[in-house]
Formats: structure tokens, C-alpha cells, sequence
């Protein structure tokens, strides 16, 4: 089982519509959770971070934690064609005396917002 | 604006030949990495250094090394590059306390031919 899963997509969805990404994590210890957005040739870009239960709201994202379930998501209200990129999802797992220092990063889910 | 640097931005070189990537920063973080991408296989974390007397190896190292010469440079040699290094290589940055967020450089484009 891989430790960050994601959809690949692409996932497709009408401008002004809700964008619902998806992310697993196997560590049951993992700390802080990361939104990360990545245009196509482009660096990835920080959107978003969580790290308890609930949700947490920046403008037309909302980030969701669920620990128990070991699931994350993230939402993006009234999609825009500039939100189609790549999402990456990553995990700052845990280790032995707490938190470690390194990101598990998922392999990504692509948004296609359409006009 | 404090910022993450990568040079080259673009690089084509030939199988067995010597290769450094650099990278700088001007946000004053004491933690970096360096991470390839390939299509379908994400983030790879190849190495990271929390200061300049501190390197560890990450999950593919095979085949590559890395160099702290001060807090804000790190790079990445490659000592004979061969075709299945071709990837989009990343340096990021963290600072010491907080959440664990990392930021990232622009990127590399590494193809051997």
C-alpha cells in the first residue's frame, strides 16, 4: 500500500462548480497534512495545510481533515478554468520522537476545469 | 522577495558525463531537499540536509550526491548521468520549526541522451 494515495483523474468539472480532491494516508501517526497545487512544467505551489481534525477555509479552498479515517480533502469552490493543474497531496508523517522532516508527497490528481 | 533559485534552468548532456544542479535560497531556512518527478511516479525524495554538517540520503540516492556549502546552497551532482536520470529535478526549503511546509525552486530539466 503505498503511504499517500490520490486519484489520478483527470477529474473534469464545469466552470463555477465544486472540486472535490481526494487523499489517503497509511501512517496512522501523521502529523500535517498539504495541499500543493502544480501547473504542468511548473514548480508546486503550497495551497493549502491542515493539521486537525475538521476543516479549514482560505477563500474558495477548503481543506478537511479526517484522522480517524486517515483521509484528507480538499475543496474548491466555484472552479475556474485557472484552477486546472495538478493537486498534490502530502503528508508529513510521523516518526520515533514525533514528527519527521520529510513530506510523502501522493503521485497527484489533474483537474480539468472546463468553460 | 526571499525566494528559492535553481540553476540550470534546462540541461541536455550525454550519458556518463559529471553534473551539478544548484540551488540557493534567500528565505533563511536551514532545511533543504531535493526531489526528482517523474510522469506517474510523483515526488521522489532523493536527499535533505537540516545544516550544513547535516546530509541524509533519501528514498533514491543511488547514483547521486549532494553538497551543503552554506546554509542557503545545496546541490546536486550527478557523477555519470545515464537516461533514466532524465526527470524534472526540485529543491525545496524548510524552515527549522514549524508545520513541516516546504517551498519549492522552479526546477530543473534534466535529459540524458
Amino acid at each position: 500500500q503505498k503511504e499517500v494515495e490520490q486519484n489520478s483523474g483527470p477529474l473534469s468539472v464545469p466552470e463555477g462548480a465544486i472540486a472535490s480532491l481526494n487523499c489517503t494516508y497509511s501512517d496512522r501517526g501523521s502529523q500535517s497534512f498539504f495541499w500543493y497545487r502544480q501547473y504542468s512544467g511548473k514548480s508546486p505551489e503550497l495551497i493549502m495545510f491542515i493539521y486537525s481534525n475538521g476543516d479549514k477555509e482560505d477563500g474558495r479552498f477548503t481543506a478537511q481533515l479526517n484522522k480517524a479515517s486517515q483521509y484528507v480533502s480538499l475543496l474548491i469552490r466555484d472552479s475556474q478554468p485557472s484552477d486546472s493543474a495538478t493537486y498534490l497531496c502530502a503528508v508529513n508523517i510521523a516518526g520515533y520522537g514525533g514528527a519527521t522532516n520529510k513530506l510523502i508527497f501522493g503521485t497527484g490528481t489533474l483537474l480539468a476545469v472546463q468553460p | 522577495d526571499a525566494d528559492v533559485t535553481q540553476t540550470p534552468r534546462n540541461r541536455i548532456t550525454k550519458t556518463g558525463k559529471r553534473i551539478m544542479l544548484e540551488c540557493s535560497q534567500t528565505k533563511g531556512h536551514d532545511r533543504m531537499y531535493w526531489y526528482r518527478q517523474d510522469p506517474g511516479l510523483g515526488l521522489r525524495l532523493i536527499y535533505y540536509s537540516f545544516d550544513v554538517k547535516d546530509i541524509n540520503k533519501g528514498e533514491i540516492s543511488d547514483g547521486y550526491s549532494v553538497s551543503r556549502q552554506a546554509q542557503a546552497k545545496f546541490s546536486l551532482s550527478l557523477e555519470s548521468a545515464i537516461p533514466n536520470q532524465t526527470a524534472l529535478y526540485f529543491c525545496a526549503t524548510r524552515k527549522g520549526q514549524g508545520r513541516g511546509e516546504q517551498f519549492f525552486g522552479p526546477g530543473t530539466r534534466l535529459t540524458v541522451l
